[in-house]
């Protein structure tokens, strides 16, 4: 069954860039049709897409992060990622990665998520 | 952007009862609404996608209506593992958005 699985620093000092990483396993990244997102929750508040990826690498980013976001596809690792400069504590958030099985689908695979502190 | 409204935004229920939470989109989203149910701590996951489709391993004592711009989550009979918060999401156009939460305690 595929897994995903956040992985990066917990703690991101101010106008420095945010990196995550979100490992793929149970299936390839590039064996399918399927969308790779990346989601975010500040502390107790709700959903916000930052944007997905494709395995061919083509990407869409929510316009309200779009000047600071950056997704990739790095097929070899099975995995994708996200980076995010210039962050403030408005960052502070659960970061989720998930599948959708199209574009403008539903997210029907999420990873647990990781907590990462702007400070 | 299309902004999502759910309401309540919380709600207190008992096990047994019939819970209805409504989601109001502000611009026509036919029928591209997704719901999620997320427990404190966990990932949010996929109940019902496309306004009535349950997804796999669902109960189903969860169950969607509405298209349009109005939409209601409706659980048949409240369990236990139930309590948690919910959100719905459209995926009609980008950006996705989601509204802000319905939380259902006891």
């Amino acid at each position: 069954q595929l897994q995903l699985q956040e992985s990066g620093p917990g703690l991101v000092k101010p106008s420095e860039t945010l990196s995550l990483s979100c490992s793929v396993s149970g299936g390839s990244i590039s064996s399918s049709s399927y969308y790779w997102a990346w989601i975010r929750q500040p502390p107790g508040k709700g959903l916000e897409w930052i944007g997905s990826v494709y395995n061919s690498g083509i990407t869409f980013y929510n316009p309200s992060l779009k000047s600071r976001v950056t997704i990739s596809v790095d097929r070899s690792k099975n995995h994708f990622s996200l980076k995010l400069s210039s962050v403030t504590a408005a960052d502070t958030a659960v970061y989720y990665c998930a599948r959708a099985p199209q574009w403008l689908g539903p997210f029907d695979i999420w990873g647990q998520g990781t907590m990462v502190t702007v400070s | 952007d299309i902004q999502m409204t759910q309401f309540p935004s919380s709600l207190s229920a008992s096990v047994g009862d019939r819970v209805t939470i409504t989601c109001r989109a502000s611009q026509s989203i036919g029928t591209s609404l997704n719901w999620y149910q997320q427990k404190l701590g966990k990932a949010p996951k996929l109940l019902i996608f496309a306004a009535s489709s349950l997804q796999g391993g669902v109960p189903s004592s969860f169950s969607d209506s509405g298209s349009g711009t109005d939409f209601t989550l409706t659980i048949s009979s409240l369990q236990p593992e139930d309590f948690a918060t919910y959100y719905c999401q459209q995926t009609y156009s980008t950006p996705p958005t989601f509204g802000q939460g319905t939380k259902v305690q006891l």
